[in-house]
């Protein structure tokens, strides 16, 4: 079975710390997806980042960073320098691969920055 | 606005009503879906609409749950006989292809709270 895990449920940092968002998923497939979404107090999910599982490559965007690594089965995302702009809760989501389209999501983090 | 968007987008009701929640996808985008979050939990699947396929309602959590997705456009989930346990707020995404990669794109979302 598919599952996503976010063991952290909120963090606080004060601005400009570096802050890590943890996932850890499960899935018996060999071809999947990963995602990061940012829901600001909106509401409304901003897509951040898909990865799909044959590229291990850490990705660096800005701020953000993130890193896969199918060994431990995580995909955590780093923010550096954080800004109070960042202050949302972020979500790891998987799915599998071309031709189903179910996303499974984890529970989120909460991440306060603080001035 | 070319985002997708949901209306009512706060809806509060008496047990036992029934609601129906709205959601006009972005132009063009063929797939659209429908989650619910439950506070403090991450999104979980509800619909799923592709093109004129029938639809997937694997995640509808009971029968007072449907959802229909006319001209395949404009979506509309219908909750029967609330109940306070249905309290959450209901997201919808469309979503478009790159390629063989699929992105989503959230509504702000439906909050609904059953008295």
């Amino acid at each position: 079975a598919q599952k996503v895990t976010q063991a952290q449920t909120e963090i606080s940092v004060v601005e400009k710390e570096d802050v890590t968002l943890d996932c850890v998923y499960e899935t018996r497939d060999t071809t999947y997806y990963l995602f990061w979404y940012k829901q600001p107090p909106s509401g409304e999910l901003v897509f951040l980042i898909r990865r799909n599982s044959f590229d291990e490559q850490n990705e660096i965007s800005g701020r953000y960073s993130w890193n896969f690594q199918k060994s431990t089965s995580s995909f955590n995302f780093t923010i550096t320098a954080s800004q109070v702009v960042d202050s949302a809760v972020y979500f790891c989501a998987l799915s599998e691969a071309i031709g189903t389209y179910k996303y499974i999501f984890g529970t989120g983090t909460r991440l306060k920055v603080l001035a | 606005g070319a985002g997708v968007s949901q209306s009512p987008s706060n809806k509060v009701t008496e047990k036992g009503k029934d609601v129906e929640l709205r959601c006009d996808p972005i132009s063009g985008h063929t797939a659209l879906y429908w989650y619910r979050q439950s506070l403090g939990q991450g999104l979980e699947f509800l619909i799923y609409f592709q093109g004129n396929s029938a639809p997937d309602k694997s995640g509808l959590p009971s029968d007072r749950f449907s959802a229909e997705r006319t001209g395949g456009s404009v979506s509309t989930l219908t909750i029967q006989r609330t109940q306070q346990e249905d309290s959450a707020v209901y997201l919808c995404a469309s979503t478009t292809w790159a390629g063989s990669q699929e992105t989503q794109y959230f509504g702000p979302g439906t909050r609904l709270l059953v008295l």
